[in-house]
């Protein structure tokens, strides 16, 4: 079964710092692109940042840009979340998904950006 | 950046009766390959998304053939022939054709 499994998420200050993971099972990790989304409480879905395959080429939305670092390990099958300076308006729920076309997500985790 | 724009945003229904939402890109969606990016989720209380249909028309694995897609460049529509009590949610269109990857705002179907 494929399967996308996040964590890392939290309470965490303004200008804070905080790592994001999802584990990946069941389907060729290192020949899919993967996505991170977030979904701010009570709001719609809003696309964060995507990476190829062999994480050579990387997206990021302007809102996270020089702020997160989307990053994978295929040996792992792991993608990940750096997120860096944080604000109040990242808090969202974060969910990975897979390919650039999105046919599998994962249950998402929390990120509560607050003092 | 493309807007994509979905109407209505929110959607009343009788359930047994169709329902119809609609989403238009302010770009052309058809990519360089001559593929047409154009997908849509459902998104349930308290679920993750998943997605139904991808490439404007395509169903996923496990989606009912009540749900169908239809629409090319600009102008695309979801369709459910009979809405049924589990396809009550909130609904979004997202292309893929062009950098950033962008969503529609949400269309919500709720009970009449």
């Amino acid at each position: 079964e494929v399967q996308l499994l996040e964590s890392g998420g939290g309470l965490i200050q303004p200008g804070g710092s905080l790592s994001l993971s999802c584990a990946a099972s069941g389907f060729t990790f290192s020949t899919s692109n993967m996505n991170w989304v977030r979904q701010a409480p009570g709001k719609g879905l809003e696309w964060v940042s995507a990476i190829s395959n062999s994480g050579g080429n990387t997206y990021s939305a302007d809102s996270v840009k020089g702020r997160f670092t989307i990053s994978r390990d295929n040996s792992k099958n792991t993608l990940y979340l750096q997120m860096n300076s944080l604000r109040a308006e990242d808090t969202a729920v974060y969910y990975c998904a897979k390919a650039y076309n999105m046919d599998v997500w994962g249950k998402g985790v929390t990120v509560t950006v607050s003092s | 950046d493309v807007v994509m724009t979905q109407s209505p945003l929110s959607l009343p229904v009788t359930l047994g009766q169709p329902a119809s939402i609609s989403c238009r890109s302010s770009q052309s969606l058809v990519y360089s390959d001559g593929n047409t990016y154009l997908n849509w989720f459902q998104q349930r209380p308290g679920q993750s998304p998943r997605r139904l249909i991808y490439k404007v028309s395509n169903r996923d694995s496990g989606v009912p053939d009540r749900f169908s897609g239809s629409g090319s460049g600009t102008d695309f529509t979801l369709k459910i022939s009979r809405v049924e009590a589990e396809d009550l949610g909130v609904y979004y269109c997202m292309q893929a054709a062009h950098w950033p990857l962008t969503f529609g705002g949400g269309t919500r179907v709720e009970i009449k």
